[in-house]
Formats: C-alpha cells, sequence, structure tokens
C-alpha cells in the first residue's frame, strides 16, 4: 500500500526520558513534515524537509531535532520529554511542485502521553 | 491576528440539507487553499484545493473561493452523518511548503 507511516502509534513515557518517532513515506514525495496536535485540536507545523534538507524550522523547543536519512523517511528525536509534549505528533509528505502548491497526505499520528 | 480562523462549532445541520463552512485568512498574498477532513482519533485527509477566485465542485463538495475578501468556504450538499467530522481549513501563506491550518469547525450531521 503506498501511504505514509509512522511507528510507534502511541507512545507512553516518563518526565525526563527521550524517545524518537519514525516516519516513512512511499509516495514518491520529496517534502515531509512533522505536525503537532495539541488537545484543542490545533495542528501546527514543527519542522519540515525537502530532499534531506531542512527547510522550516518553526519555535520549536531545541529538544526536538528532527532526522531525514533520506527522501523517505523523517524522524523525530525527543530529548527530556515534558509533560506539555503530551501530543498527537503527525507526519506529513507532499509531492514536489510549484511553489504554493503543496497538498499534504498525512500519517496515522503517534499519540504521545508524557507521565 | 491568526493567520487563518475558523468558527469552531459545532456546525450542526439536519442530514440532507447543505452545510457550510467558512474560513478567512490573513496573508494576501496567499496562494493555495485546501480543506482537510478529519474524524476524530484519525488523521487528516485532503478533500479540496483550490487555487483560484470562484468555485471548484467535486461531487457533493464545492470550495469557493474570493481572494479579495480573504475568504474561503466548503459547501456540502446533501450532508450525511458521516460527515460529522472536523473540519480543518488550509492556506499556503507564501512561505515555501509550509501551510497554516485553521483551529477546525466540527460539524454534526443529524440524522
Amino acid at each position: 500500500d503506498t501511504a505514509v507511516s509512522q511507528t510507534p502509534k502511541y507512545l507512553v513515557t516518563q518526565m525526563g526520558n527521550d524517545k524518537s518517532i519514525k516516519c516513512e513515506q512511499n509516495l514518491g514525495h520529496d517534502t515531509m513534515y512533522w505536525y503537532k496536535q495539541d488537545s484543542k485540536k490545533f495542528l501546527k507545523i514543527m519542522f519540515s524537509y525537502n530532499n534531506k534538507e531542512l527547510i522550516i524550522n518553526e519555535t520549536v523547543p531545541n529538544r526536538f531535532s528532527p532526522k531525514s536519512p533520506d527522501k523517505a523517511h523523517l524522524n523525530l528525536h525527543i530529548n527530556s520529554l515534558e509533560l506539555g509534549d503530551s501530543a498527537v505528533y503527525f507526519c506529513a509528505s507532499s509531492p514536489p511542485g510549484l511553489a504554493g502548491i503543496n497538498e499534504q497526505f498525512f500519517g496515522p499520528g503517534t499519540r504521545l502521553t508524557v507521565l | 491576528q491568526k493567520e487563518v480562523e475558523q468558527n469552531s462549532g459545532p456546525l450542526s445541520v439536519p442530514e440532507g440539507a447543505i452545510a457550510s463552512l467558512n474560513c478567512t485568512y490573513s496573508d494576501r498574498g496567499s496562494q493555495s487553499f485546501f480543506w482537510y477532513r478529519q474524524y476524530s482519533g484519525k488523521s487528516p485527509e485532503l478533500i479540496m484545493s483550490i487555487y483560484s477566485n470562484g468555485d471548484k465542485e467535486d461531487g457533493r463538495f464545492t470550495a469557493q473561493l474570493n481572494k479579495a475578501s480573504q475568504y474561503v468556504s466548503l459547501l456540502i450538499r446533501d450532508s450525511q452523518p458521516s460527515d460529522s467530522a472536523t473540519y480543518l481549513c488550509a492556506v499556503n501563506s507564501g512561505g515555501y511548503q509550509k501551510v497554516t491550518f485553521g483551529t477546525g469547525t466540527k460539524l454534526q450531521v443529524i440524522p
């Protein structure tokens, strides 16, 4: 199946721990994203990579570090987890095209709960 | 001022009626506009995109764009209970590959 996949689907951990979320897309897209959706359902962009290069880096604590080993993968590592990091994290990808035209395809999400 | 604004709802419509969802945006340079549907506990799913002024129809869905008024809307004809979801408006605000989402409007279609 062609899709954007994420692992794990659920992540429950203690404050202060370090965790990673993995994302893979087999759609042949050049651009990948990480979004955070909080308890109020607001979807906010965190990072974007185009062909393994970081192109968007919103105001995110530097405890969050994305890594793109190739254009099909974008992982998110989070250090020293805090209660406020609890949210659903979505990975997305978009096809190449004219700048400004970028329909995004989302993964199933990773629900992170920090205790 | 929020970049992309939507009424959070819930918007309740009876089955078979037309649901009208609205969105305003602040950046006049915005070029691309999208509507995503998100069911509870699921990921956003693209249902419509529109790039030029006017209407764009796809099945029961019609997207309307008015760049002069900085307004984009989504009409759902013959609403079904399965349309009950949160609808997210998204706007490309000119930044390369960056899309800003509104907070979403929750739609409830009453059988």
